[in-house]
């Protein structure tokens, strides 16, 4: 049983690009929350969503960054023409729609560099 | 305002010495604790948790954390360390809506020899 996929592992954008960061929830589970982890600073939660709906976006950016968790499919964050700032390590968790908070499983994280 | 508090950034302890690694919290409730601990390039893992019921949680890799109310805390011990268990140590609780988890900024523990 694969757990949290991410991808890629390592993304690397100059600034005014756009990101895309991709995350694979464990079988089975259809919530998933995405957190940043920004240098010397623990992960801050940024969204949190089910299939086809945003529950709790209260993190996120108000502008330039996006998710979505599509019926097929990954979840994707999207950001927008990155700035510097943003460069840090994202983290997806998935959980079962029952009792989630007993089986949360965070990915590897992806590494955003902006240059 | 819900928040978590991890006083120590860094902690140095000897191969086989204890440890114990403090968390305070603020909650208006019982809370949902947790402690993961994240390897440099991984993901974080799940230590243990506290819902309810035995203050004193014990979870993977001989480690256990005590809740205690009246000081808000839950912090996390180990007997005995290993040098594998460097690494970095997050506290969390569980928010109100039942959203989301707040997390501590992490005590980073080296192992000595």
């Amino acid at each position: 049983n694969a757990g949290v996929m991410q991808n890629p592992r390592h993304l690397v954008r100059r600034r005014g690009q756009e990101a895309r960061l991709r995350c694979s929830p464990m079988k089975g589970h259809s919530h998933v929350y995405w957190y940043r982890q920004l240098p010397e600073e623990g992960l801050k939660f940024m969204v949190y969503l089910q299939k086809e709906n945003i529950i709790d976006e209260s993190g996120m950016p108000k502008e330039r960054f996006s998710a979505e968790f599509p019926k097929e499919g990954p979840s994707i964050l999207r950001i927008q023409q990155v700035v510097r700032g943003d460069s840090a390590a994202y983290f997806c968790a998935s959980s079962p729609p029952a009792g989630f908070w007993e089986k949360l499983f965070f990915g590897s994280g992806t590494q955003l560099s902006v240059l | 305002a819900q928040s978590v508090t991890q006083p120590d950034i860094h902690i140095t302890v000897s191969e086989g010495a204890s440890l114990e690694l403090r968390c305070n919290y603020s909650y208006g409730a019982t809370p949902y604790l947790f402690w993961y601990v994240q390897s440099p390039g991984q993901g974080l893992q799940l230590l243990l948790k506290y819902f309810s019921g035995d203050t004193l949680v014990q979870g993977i890799k001989g480690f256990e954390a005590e809740f205690k109310r009246s000081q808000s805390s839950f912090n996390l011990r180990k007997p005995s360390v290993h040098w594998s268990d460097a690494a970095e140590y997050f506290c969390a609780l569980f928010n109100q809506a039942g959203t989301a988890l707040i997390f501590g900024k992490g005590t980073t523990l080296s192992v000595s020899s």
